[in-house]
């Protein structure tokens, strides 16, 4: 069965540490593939997305994230975080050009001082 | 990126009662939009996907009846909980597919129903 994968419920990270947030995916073929961020009480954002192409994509806020087709994972990281990044992160995959989003169980992200 | 504008953001209700949630997309036109609900510290849960002039698609082990779908015009659809009751109460969130760039998704800021 399709399934996305989100190993790390809870990261907290000091301000200034970078910061990394794993997410696998399974199925054979590569789906497109989505980062959306989501504040307390707040909808998603999306961060950034893979389609095809460059397997280093940039994202907003300081995000990338890469694409390693076989590890079939996406990698989200960002150099140095903010206090402003402490939120819930979520991997989310397509597996068509159309349809449903299915998303990871999201993973908390803490920074401390 | 796109905008889509939910509302309300909060809602108290007594049990019995129904809710309206709408959902806009304000700067493209949405043939469809997802609804989904969240439950404290966990992910999203799919509930349906409505299409305009045609009727919603519920995820399995949704009511339909209790979770009403309507996609009125292109750019607004919206979620009536009828009949509320306390196991009602959650973060309902909309989004919709931009189909010019690849039917990204973008999402509403979210509904949180309290039904007392």
């Amino acid at each position: 069965a399709q399934s996305v994968t989100q190993p790390d419920i809870h990261i907290t990270v000091s301000e200034g540490a970078s910061l990394e947030l794993r997410c696998n995916y399974s199925y054979g073929a590569t789906p497109y593939l989505f980062w959306y961020v989501q504040s307390p009480g707040q909808g998603l954002q999306l961060l950034l997305k893979y389609f095809s192409g460059d397997t280093l994509v940039q994202g907003i806020k300081g995000f990338e994230a890469e694409f390693k087709r076989s590890q079939s994972s996406f990698n989200l990281r960002k150099p140095s975080v903010h206090w402003s990044d402490a939120a819930e992160y979520f991997c989310a995959v397509r597996w068509a050009s159309w349809g449903k989003l299915q998303f990871g169980a999201g993973t908390q992200v803490v920074v401390t001082p | 990126g796109a905008v889509v504008s939910q509302h309300p953001s909060r809602v108290i209700c007594k049990s019995g009662t129904s809710v309206k949630i709408e959902c806009r997309s304000l700067d493209f036109q949405a043939t469809t939009m997802f609804w989904y609900r969240q439950f404290p510290k966990q992910s999203l849960m799919l509930m349906a996907t409505s299409n305009e002039g045609s009727k919603a698609t519920y995820e399995q082990g949704v009511e339909k009846d209790k979770f009403l779908i309507n996609h009125a015009s292109l750019t607004l659809s919206t979620l009536t909980v009828t009949s509320a009751h306390p196991e009602d109460s959650s973060f309902y969130i909309c989004s919709a597919p931009q189909k010019d760039i690849k039917n990204i998704q973008y999402f509403g800021a979210g509904t949180r129903l309290s039904v007392l």
